[in-house]
């Protein structure tokens, strides 16, 4: 049974650095080709990617977030954790974390945390 | 970045009803495509994955065909849990992205 729960503040100030947390069970991020990635969704709006970490400890991000965006994984706590710089109202948005499955031609995820409000305010 | 463009945004639809949503990518994406719902306050859930593959657990009233840069999600007889927002996502590049959404409502 694979679960993911993310954890983090749920309000931070323009300019501060969120620090957000993924806890996971049922799986681990060093088995070939798992990875662990964190979408986030502004309310009323679609789902946008921001960062990948695999099980090799290569990592991907948004271009467009990549100078803001830092993530590093504990294998042996069962974590991963995603740091934003800067943070802006336009970054409130709920903050979701993934297992991504790989094999051959199939690369998705499968299951997804509840996900974590993060509002951006003064 | 490979843009994903869906439509339509919305729908109206009635039970029973065989809906068709596409998605089209800004390059070919072969079958890296995978489909979601999501409903309100949920986090999105799996339904097809490489263009046509139905992920274990999901009815099989829903489909989806396509490669290249043109896909589709078929639901072939809208059942009322199926109300929804949909999204289609590309994981051909490293940089995944995910259409804008199709919403899926009562008629």
């Amino acid at each position: 049974q694979i679960t993911l729960k993310e954890s983090g503040p749920t309000l931070v100030k323009p300019t501060q650095t969120l620090t957000l947390t993924c806890t996971f069970s049922g799986f681990s991020l060093s088995t070939n080709g798992v990875g662990v990635g964190w979408i986030r969704q502004p309310p009323g709006k679609a789902p946008e990617w921001l960062a990948l970490i695999y099980w090799d400890d290569d990592k991907g991000f948004s271009p467009s977030l990549k100078s803001r965006l830092a993530i590093t994984k504990d294998t042996s706590k069962n974590q991963v954790v995603l740091t934003m710089t800067n943070m802006d109202p336009v970054d409130t948005a709920t903050y979701f974390c993934a297992h991504r499955f790989f094999s051959g031609n199939s690369d998705y995820f499968d299951y997804w945390g509840q996900g974590t409000l993060v509002t951006v305010s003064s | 970045d490979i843009q994903m463009t869906q439509s339509p945004s919305s729908l109206s639809a009635s039970v029973g009803d065989r809906v068709t949503i596409t998605c089209r990518a800004s390059q070919s994406i072969i079958i890296y495509l995978n489909w979601y719902q999501q409903k309100p306050g949920k986090a999105p859930k799996l339904l097809i994955y490489a263009a046509s593959s139905l992920q274990s657990g999901v009815p099989s009233r829903f489909s989806g065909s396509g490669s290249g840069t043109d896909f589709t999600l078929t639901i072939s007889s809208l059942q009322p849990e199926d109300f929804a927002t949909y999204y289609c996502q590309q994981s051909y590049s490293t940089s995944r992205s995910f259409g804008q959404g199709t919403q899926v409502d009562i008629k």
